[in-house]
């Protein structure tokens, strides 16, 4: 069966360094996204991507955080400089098509800043 | 409001029992109504959903109920397994691309 599949499973940085957090989407997905998780917490919605190009973003989704499909497969979430509340289990999901869809999502990445 | 509220926080159920998990929203906007199962250290995955032009949908031992007018949807999990324990989560889509979570309910099912 098709998954998401995401690297690394967890990433230690120092608060101010770059993170990059990598994605696989399922090969004949259209529409990829990015959630968070804080620990404890409800999933939020930061950011999709169709088209090669971001088509909504949360309030969360400020300058630091940038996405990009490097290739024909990999879908990237960048963090430029990190901050301790950055910290948070941060989900990838890819749908077929955009309305009605299902969304499926990876495993996640725990991201510890420190 | 683009705000999903979802109780209980928490829920222990007994083996057989049923599990009832409710959700209520304000935007009338919100077109699709998933249910997300969780387990530890896993992403979520998609247990059912429906659209608001059905009242109930069933698969299986899970029953999602939805009441338009008083913008409320609750799942049931029917004869409740161990195996059901997970976190739960409740979400909506206003006609945009992404997903707007509940807050969660950890299931706990007593063997």
């Amino acid at each position: 069966e098709p998954e998401v599949t995401q690297t690394p499973s967890h990433q230690v940085t120092q608060m101010g360094q770059e993170v990059i957090l990598r994605c696989v989407p399922i090969s004949n997905h259209l529409y990829f996204y990015w959630y968070r998780q804080i620990l404890g917490q409800k999933v939020e919605f930061l950011v999709s991507f169709y088209n090669n190009e971001i088509s909504e973003k949360s309030e969360i989704f400020d300058d630091q955080f940038s996405v990009e499909r490097p290739d024909g497969s990999n879908f990237t979430l960048k963090i430029r400089s990190t901050k301790l509340e950055d910290s948070a289990m941060y989900f990838c999901a890819s749908s077929e098509v955009a309305v009605y869809n299902e969304q499926f999502f990876g495993p996640g990445t725990r991201l510890t800043v420190l | 409001q683009q705000q999903v509220k979802q109780s209980p926080q928490s829920l222990i159920v007994q083996k057989g029992g049923i599990s009832i998990i409710n959700c209520a929203y304000e935007n009338t906007a919100f077109d699709y109504f998933p249910w997300y199962q969780q387990f530890p250290g896993k992403g979520p995955a998609l247990l059912i959903a429906i659209r608001p032009d059905v009242s109930e949908k069933k698969e299986g031992r899970f029953t999602i109920s939805f009441n338009k007018s008083a913008k409320q949807f609750s799942l049931h999990i029917m004869d409740s397994q161990p195996g059901d324990s997970a976190t739960y989560f409740c979400a909506a889509r206003p006609p945009a691309n992404k997903l707007v979570f509940g807050a969660g309910t950890i299931l706990r099912v007593k063997s």
